[in-house]
């Protein structure tokens, strides 16, 4: 059974860091692009970031560009999200999503149940 | 940036069809996906490829994509159908992927 468990949300200060994490089991991690997704309680989906299979190539949106580093262990079977110099309006669930096949980039099928990041003083 | 826009809201009765679109610049030429997410779950997808739906989900969801629009129907609303509803795309021009902003499916 795919699964995928996020952990490391936690409420910190605005311009602090903080990495969430996402454990994958039951596929083989290292042949698919995988993807961080945040959304604000009540509001809509937003991509945050990808990252390919050996993490050679790496996306994000620019709104995160330069403070967040996404990256990967396939040794591992974990993706990761660093997050640095955060603001207010990162505040969000977190969540990391498998595309539906290996040759796709975009989520798909698989999403973990998400990571509260909660950046308030 | 490329931007997906969709209607905040489709209201419909149940056993009534519901259409909800999805507009973008040439959309028709990318492949666009749809989830459905309910209250305090993660998203699921409904449609993949503009038109092909996952093992699990029914026959009552459909998609199509042409010129400027993509549409999510929806045959025979159950009241189990009332969530949001988010199309999605990759925009290859900047590397991104693109969510539409959701339409919040009310059965009446």
């Amino acid at each position: 059974e795919v699964q995928l468990v996020e952990s490391g949300g936690d409420l910190v200060q605005p311009g602090g860091p903080l990495r969430l994490s996402c454990a994958a089991s039951g596929f083989k991690f290292s042949n698919y692009w995988m993807n961080w997704v945040r959304q604000v309680p009540g509001k809509g989906l937003e991509w945050v970031a990808n990252i390919n299979q050996d993490g050679s190539e790496k996306h994000y949106v620019d709104s995160v560009k330069g403070r967040f580093t996404i990256s990967r262990n396939n040794a591992k079977n974990s993706l990761y999200l660093q997050m640095s110099n955060l603001r207010v309006e990162d505040t969000a669930v977190y969540y990391c999503a498998r595309p539906l096949r290996t040759t796709v980039i975009t989520p798909g099928d698989y999403w973990g149940q998400g990571t509260l990041v909660t950046v308030s003083s | 940036s490329y931007v997906l826009t969709q209607a905040p809201s489709v209201s419909v009765a149940p056993g009534k069809t519901a259409r909800i679109t999805c507009g973008g610049n040439n959309i028709g030429s990318k492949s666009v996906y749809w989830y459905q997410q309910k209250p305090g779950q993660a998203p699921v997808v409904v449609v993949h490829d503009d038109s092909d739906r996952p093992s699990g989900i029914p026959e009552r969801f459909s998609g199509s994509n042409s010129g400027n629009t993509a549409t999510l129907t929806i045959s025979g609303v159950e009241a189990g159908d009332e969530a949001d509803y988010y199309c999605q795309v990759w925009d290859s021009n900047s590397d991104h992927v693109v969510f539409g902003g959701g339409t919040k499916l009310t059965v009446l």
